[in-house]
């Protein structure tokens, strides 16, 4: 069995500071890394995707992939009480064209 | 702009009814899922279809049959629902499967609840 393990969280963070989420997985021929968020009885919707070792950065949001020790992370900088919601980690395995594993999900809280 | 539309949003069953979830997008997408999410276990995927006219498995398919009725529309039916089948249902699509730039677009989701 696969797996995608996250913190379920709360993770508490004040307005301003950086976020940071954890990500670890199984596969260790995994290719594709997402990052979705989930606000409170909303859908889901990506917000990063990154698929080589480092960082990837788009805005206040930076994915940080490490194939060696089978780790993703996203960093949320300068924190928005908007930024509060469930962010789920998702990894494409080796050989599954068309599937995604999802993580539990690490709730986030930004309090003012 | 819909982007993928599900129905009902809500619905109660009891053990041993039928149903099935509508689903539709209107992105042209060849790939749509169901997944299912429950607290605790995160999203699930059901059954998904790479493209119209085929479907496939996922990781939690026991007590559901998919159709793909056109290139819009991937229903879900449960023919005799079980308490365990309780959950929140998502509908999603992309353009293409497997791509490294892949992005599902999801529906609002079915709170299904089975007494």
């Amino acid at each position: 069995q696969k797996e995608v393990e996250q913190n379920s969280g709360p993770l508490s963070v004040p307005e301003g500071a950086i976020a940071s989420l954890n990500c670890t997985y199984s596969d260790r021929g995994s290719q594709s890394f997402f990052w979705y968020r989930q606000y409170s009885g909303k859908s889901p919707e990506l917000i990063m995707s990154i698929y080589s070792n480092g960082d990837k950065e788009d805005g206040r949001f930076t994915a940080q992939l490490n194939k060696a020790s089978q780790y993703v992370s996203l960093l949320i900088r300068d924190s928005q009480p908007s930024d509060s919601a469930t962010y789920l980690c998702a990894v494409r395995e080796t050989g599954t064209a068309s599937k995604l594993t999802f993580g539990t999900g690490t709730r986030l809280q930004v309090t003012l | 702009n819909a982007g993928v539309t599900q129905t009902p949003k809500f619905q109660v069953l009891k053990t041993g009814q039928s149903m099935t979830l509508q689903c539709a997008q209107d992105m042209n997408h060849n790939s749509m899922y169901w997944y299912r999410q429950d607290p605790g276990m995160g999203l699930r995927l059901i059954y998904y279809s790479a493209s119209e006219g085929t479907t496939d498995k996922g990781e939690v398919p026991n007590g559901y049959n998919v159709s793909r009725l056109n290139k819009r529309e991937f229903s879900l039916r449960l023919e005799s629902a079980a308490p365990s089948q309780t959950s929140v249902y998502f509908c999603a699509s992309s353009e293409v499967s497997g791509l490294d730039n892949e992005k599902l677009f999801f529906g609002s989701g079915t709170q299904l609840s089975v007494l």
